[in-house]
């Protein structure tokens, strides 16, 4: 069965500190892995998206990597800041015939920015 | 910048009733899907379309329709809500399965 786990489950920084999130994965065959930001009471927002032949990628202080041979995903958030505070989802899709692959979610990793 | 709208941020219906939760999106997608998302489960599809009158069933169809008269309006129905049908309800839209765009999201409370 495909799966997508994150962790930690929670983290709680402190606001300028650095900060990194996880993501394994077992789905197959492979075909993207995205990371999102979900605020509370909000639909989610994409952060990047990555293909197989990708292992890294950066939309401002946002970095993610992916490592496809270990089925890792990271999303590294540098210089936090206040309005960082939300849940961030990994999702990876799975390619598939006949159009719009199917995605398979994890259950978020809820960050908390604190002064 | 896809838009991809949900006519309603909160709902609260009675247990029975007829539910209709709207999502309209303004690229021209091929694809829309209905997203259910709940503490500690994710998001969990129940029902997408590829095209306009076309539906398929995603992991939790049951107790949901859905329906697309037109390519832009993707509709969620709950046919007699239940209790357990409380949720964070996400629409979504992409072409070609790449650049999924969200909704808002509409939280639905059934009493």
């Amino acid at each position: 069965k495909n799966q997508v786990e994150q962790s930690p489950q929670s983290l709680i920084i402190l606001e300028g500190k650095n900060c990194t999130l996880q993501c394994n994965y077992t789905v197959s065959p492979f075909s993207n892995l995205r990371w999102y930001k979900q605020d509370t009471g909000r639909g989610p927002v994409s952060l990047t998206i990555m293909t197989f032949s990708e292992n890294t990628k950066s939309n401002g202080r946002y970095t993610a990597t992916l490592d496809a041979d270990t089925k890792q995903s990271s999303l590294h958030i540098t210089a936090s800041q206040l309005s960082d505070s939300a849940s961030y989802i990994c999702v990876v899709s799975e390619t598939s015939t006949g159009g719009g692959n199917k995605l398979t979610f994890g259950t978020g990793t809820q960050l908390k920015v604190e002064l | 910048d896809v838009k991809v709208t949900q006519s309603s941020r909160y709902l609260v219906k009675r247990t029975g009733e007829k539910v209709f939760l709207e999502c309209v999106q303004d690229m021209d997608h091929e694809n829309m899907f209905w997203y259910r998302q709940d503490p500690g489960l994710g998001l969990r599809l129940i029902y997408f379309s590829y095209d306009v009158k076309m539906k398929e069933k995603g992991d939790i169809p049951e107790g949901y329709s859905v329906s697309r008269e037109k390519k832009e309006r993707f509709s969620l129905i709950l046919e007699s809500a239940s209790t357990n049908q409380t949720s964070m309800y996400l629409c979504a839209s992409s072409v070609a399965g790449y650049g999924y765009t969200f909704g808002s999201g509409t939280r639905l409370t059934v009493v």
